[in-house]
């Protein structure tokens, strides 16, 4: 149980498209998803926190204009990196908390971000 | 503020001997500790977690981690490495200043490579 999915796992695209990412929690209701950055060999950075229904709360020094976070469901957040460029590139993580769950929180597998 | 320190970057055992990896929190209350782990090409798994009660926690995998208050320390342990064992570690503590939104803190990660 607890598996949370991500789509796509790796994506390739030009300097200044859009790009989705969606984060689903495939058999639990997550009330609170988490978005993170990665760089190579270095610790998870947390973007921002969704919460199902209400505006994202963001990091400090994370854009929200360029990275817009939906989660309209218990099961499904998105992440939008907008006019995306080639320092856009990363590994993205989402993470969901169980709504009966205090702190724990279930990873997906990343996407893989290169921009070109 | 709270603060996660795993003092070492990178880890080489060999196979068959004992592991343990450091972490060390500043926390003002009773800390929420977890230990992950981040295998290549795979997403983050919850290896263990220390919420309250017995101060030694056991974990998937046949690890183990020890809550010592008085050092502020959550070291995770296993007697016996396996090859398979060889990943990214991140030890986390529970953001008491979060609120509803209960964020994690993050360990930079211990990198664990395992000689045959």
């Amino acid at each position: 149980g607890a598996v949370v999915s991500q789509h796509p796992s790796w994506v390739i695209c030009k300097s200044g498209t859009s790009v989705k990412i969606e984060c689903r929690s495939l058999d639990f209701q997550a009330t609170t998803m988490f978005w993170y950055r990665q760089f190579p060999k270095q610790s998870l950075m947390l973007m921002a926190t969704s919460n199902e229904g209400s505006k994202a709360t963001y990091e400090q020094g994370v854009e929200k204009d360029k990275f817009l976070i939906n989660h309209a469901s218990l099961t499904l957040s998105t992440l939008t990196v907008t006019s995306a460029h080639p320092e856009d590139s990363s590994f993205y993580i989402c993470s969901a908390r169980p709504v009966a769950a205090y702190l724990g929180q279930y990873f997906g597998p990343g996407t893989r971000l290169t921009v070109t | 503020a709270q603060s996660v320190t795993q003092p070492d970057i990178h880890i080489t055992v060999s196979e068959g001997a004992s592991l343990e990896l450091r972490c060390n929190y500043s926390y003002g209350a009773t800390p929420y500790l977890f230990w992950y782990v981040q295998s290549p090409g795979q997403g983050l798994q919850l290896l263990l977690k220390y919420f309250s009660g017995d101060t030694l926690v056991q974990g998937i995998k046949g690890f183990e981690a020890e809550f010592k208050r008085s050092q502020s320390s959550f070291n995770l342990r296993k007697p016996s490495v396996h090859w398979s064992d060889a990943a990214e570690y991140f030890c986390a503590v529970g953001d008491e200043n979060a609120g509803n939104n209960r964020k994690l803190i993050w360990g930079l990660g211990t990198s664990l490579a395992v000689n045959p």
